[in-house]
């Protein structure tokens, strides 16, 4: 597709589920970001991936929360032993080059029970 | 590190009336600015960029945003908002030269009433 695909849209899950949620960015963009948006506060950084670059990690909350991108392209952010405060939209973006416009997904809306 | 200020979280005007957003940014070196834009329902959209030359740049749909760095500021502006124009408004921040995560503000809601 033309845009940055995230799936699932939405998601309702319980308390400790573990849960993975994917991105797929536009074809040919080199970086790949994670944020996390909460009714008011804003976008949260969580990970950025840059090519074959260490990704910056610096912005996951906990160590429950991991994220992978595999042959430069699809990544899987997984969050394990949700909890209540993991509900949020997770947004995936992309962009080229890196400190280009970055082109945001859809989301995946998280709600723990 | 850098970090970006949007002061104003919530603004109500009415059609016609002039728009000024604030956002300022603190980082020691050269940035990139931005801002984006998301509307009811729909996702994050870039509204506007700053990268070098001119400070005052012009985006879609009438906006702008005049760069003063001895203020560290990147102000959205539009002379005259429309009901359509409802919608969040992210400013945000990288250091040039590549590499860098991209930060974002708190938001500031905007509600344009006819």
């Amino acid at each position: 597709g033309a845009g940055v695909s995230q799936s699932p849209s939405n998601k309702v899950t319980e308390k400790g589920k573990d849960v993975e949620l994917r991105c797929d960015p536009i074809s040919g963009h080199t970086a790949l970001y994670w944020y996390r948006q909460s009714l008011g506060q804003g976008l949260e950084f969580l990970i950025y991936f840059q090519g074959n670059s260490a990704p910056d990690k610096s912005g996951l909350p906990s160590d429950r929360f991991s994220a992978e991108r595999t042959g430069g392209s699809v990544s899987t952010l997984t969050i394990q032993r949700t909890q209540q405060e993991d509900s949020a939209v997770y947004l995936c973006a992309s962009s080229y080059p890196p400190t280009g416009e970055l082109f945001f997904g859809e989301g995946s809306r998280l709600t723990v029970l | 590190a850098q970090s970006v200020s949007q002061h104003n979280h919530h603004v109500i005007l009415s059609e016609a009336a002039s728009l000024e957003l604030g956002c300022n940014y603190s980082y020691g070196g050269t940035v990139n600015l931005f801002w984006y834009v998301q509307y009811p329902g729909q996702h994050l959209q870039l509204l506007l960029k700053y990268f070098s030359g001119d400070p005052l740049v012009k985006g879609i749909k009438g906006f702008e945003a005049e760069f003063i760095k001895s203020k560290f500021s990147f102000n959205l502006r539009k002379p005259s908002v429309q009901w359509s124009d409802t919608a969040e408004y992210f400013c945000a921040v990288t250091p040039t030269g590549g590499g860098n995560k991209l930060t974002f503000g708190t938001g500031t809601q905007l509600k344009v009433e006819l």
